[in-house]
C-alpha cells in the first residue's frame, strides 16, 4: 500500500486562511486529489494535481511538490460551511486499476 | 443528471444475517469500487470491478461479496462472516481505468449498523 499522512484535526476562524498538508510515499505517483466530505455525505472532488505547482480554483488552491512527496490544500476566506473532513488521495501508476489511496482525512472546524 | 445512487441510506442488520447494499450509476463508467469508512480511518477498499462479470478483492474483502452482472450495478453483500460490519459504506465509479486522471464519483453512502 501507500503511506499517506495528513493531520487529524484543524481549527480556524471564519474569514481566516488555513493550509492542510499531505505527505505521501508511492513508487509510481500518478496524481493527487483532494476531496471534501461533510459528515454522513459523499466525498466531493476539490482538486487534482499531477505536475508541480499551484492550482487555484476560487477560494481553494492546491499545491504539489513531487520531489518532496508533499501537497497542501489552501482554503481562503473561510466560511462556516467549510467545516468538513478533507481527504488527500494519491493515484499510483503501479496499480493496474489506477486506484486511489486515501489518507485518514483532516477534520476542519471553522469557528465564528 | 448522471450520478451514482446508493440505497438504502441507513440499514440495520441483526447479527448472523446477510445484507445487500445497492449501488447504481448512469455515468457509463467502466470501473466501480466499494470502500468502507470508519471513524478516524481512511477509506479502505473492499472490492473493485473494471468490467462487467469481473471483480477483484481489495484490501479488506473478507466477509464481503460482490457481483457485476451489469455495467450500471455493483451490489455489495455483507455476510455474517464479517465480524465488525458496522460502518459507513461508500460506492464509487471512475472512467475506465482512469481513476488516476479522472478521480472518483462517489455515492452518498450507506450507514450499516448491526443490532
Amino acid at each position: 500500500g501507500q503511506n499517506i499522512d495528513q493531520p487529524t484535526e484543524m481549527t480556524a476562524t471564519e474569514g481566516a486562511i488555513v493550509q492542510i498538508n499531505c505527505t505521501y510515499q508511492t513508487s509510481g505517483f500518478n496524481g493527487l486529489f483532494w476531496y471534501q466530505q461533510h459528515a454522513g455525505e459523499a466525498p466531493t472532488f476539490l482538486s487534482y494535481n499531477v505536475l508541480d505547482g499551484l492550482e487555484e480554483k476560487g477560494r481553494f488552491s492546491s499545491f504539489l511538490s513531487r520531489s518532496k512527496g508533499y501537497s497542501y490544500l489552501l482554503l481562503k476566506e473561510l466560511q462556516m460551511k467549510d467545516s468538513a473532513s478533507y481527504l488527500c488521495a494519491v493515484a499510483d501508476r503501479g496499480s493496474t486499476l489506477g486506484r486511489l489511496y486515501f489518507g485518514r482525512g483532516t477534520q476542519l472546524t471553522v469557528w465564528p | 443528471d448522471g450520478g451514482i445512487t446508493q440505497s438504502p441510506k441507513y440499514l440495520f442488520r441483526k447479527e448472523g444475517q446477510n445484507v445487500t447494499l445497492s449501488c447504481e450509476q448512469n455515468l457509463n463508467h467502466d470501473a466501480m469500487y466499494w470502500y468502507r469508512q470508519d471513524p478516524g480511518q481512511g477509506l479502505r477498499l473492499i472490492y473493485y470491478s473494471q468490467i462487467v462479470n469481473d471483480f477483484q478483492k481489495g484490501d479488506i474483502a473478507e466477509g464481503y461479496s460482490v457481483s457485476r452482472e451489469k455495467k450500471e450495478s455493483f451490489p455489495l453483500t455483507v455476510t455474517s462472516a464479517q465480524k465488525n460490519p458496522t460502518a459507513f459504506y461508500l460506492c464509487a465509479s471512475s472512467m475506465g481505468q482512469g481513476a488516476a486522471n479522472y478521480g472518483y464519483t462517489f455515492g452518498s453512502g450507506t450507514r450499516l449498523t448491526v443490532v
